[in-house]
């Protein structure tokens, strides 16, 4: 069984602060890596996508990826009360584009001013 | 405008009733998902479609059909609702080019069932 796991949280950092959100997969031949945000009651939306192993930056956001240890993580700097949302990680388990997505339950994050 | 619109936003129904949930894009995207949201059991992908001539079982099908009507157009049909598909439904499209989790969302359609 091919899995994504996130630790549920909630995850509370205060205002400013580095928000450090992790995610482990099982499927070691794992491609491709996203992160979404989803508020409450609204509808998941990509925030980063990473392909290699290393760190990739967008703005505050930084996703990091370590295929060997089968993990990539989310970094969010000088976190705002806006961040406060579910953050869901996706793998894609397969090479191609043509393969289902698996999705992990999220993590809750609390930006307390 | 969303560029993935899904009607209806929220219904309540009854045990037994036919329920259709609608999707509509307009993105110009030929893939088109649905997916169910449940606390504690994440995201679950129902049915998805490649093409108007394609049409994909996902992991929980059972009780589920869809029909995909045009290019921009993909619904969900409970044929007779049970009370254990309470959820959030969502929509979601890629296009051809897209990595396999570059997805756009519709707002969500929460339906209750009685």
């Amino acid at each position: 069984q091919k899995e994504v796991e996130q630790n549920s949280g909630p995850l509370s950092v205060p205002e400013g602060a580095i928000a450090s959100l992790n995610c482990t997969y099982s499927d070691r031949v794992s491609q491709s890596f996203f992160w979404y945000r989803q508020y409450s009651g609204k509808s998941p939306e990509l925030i980063m996508s990473i392909y290699s192993n290393g760190d990739k930056e967008d703005g505050r956001f930084t996703a990091q990826l370590n295929k060997a240890s089968q993990y990539v993580s989310l970094l969010i700097r000088d976190s705002q009360p806006s961040d406060s949302a579910t953050y869901l990680c996706a793998v894609n388990p397969n090479a191609g584009n043509n393969r289902k997505l698996i999705w992990g339950l999220g993590t809750s994050l609390a930006v307390n001013p | 405008d969303a560029d993935v619109t899904q009607t209806p936003r929220n219904r309540i129904t009854k045990t037994g009733k036919r329920i259709m949930l609608e999707c509509s894009q307009t993105k110009g995207h030929d893939r088109m998902y649905w997916y169910r949201q449940d606390p504690g059991l994440g995201l679950r992908l129902i049915y998805y479609s490649f093409d108007v001539k394609d049409i994909n079982k996902g992991e929980i099908s059972d009780g589920y059909s869809v029909s995909r009507q045009a290019q921009a157009k993909f619904s969900l049909s409970l044929e007779s609702a049970i009370p254990n598909q309470t959820a959030l439904y969502f929509c979601a499209t890629r296009g051809e080019y897209g990595n396999t989790g570059e997805l756009f969302f519709g707002e969500g359609s929460r339906l209750t069932v009685l």
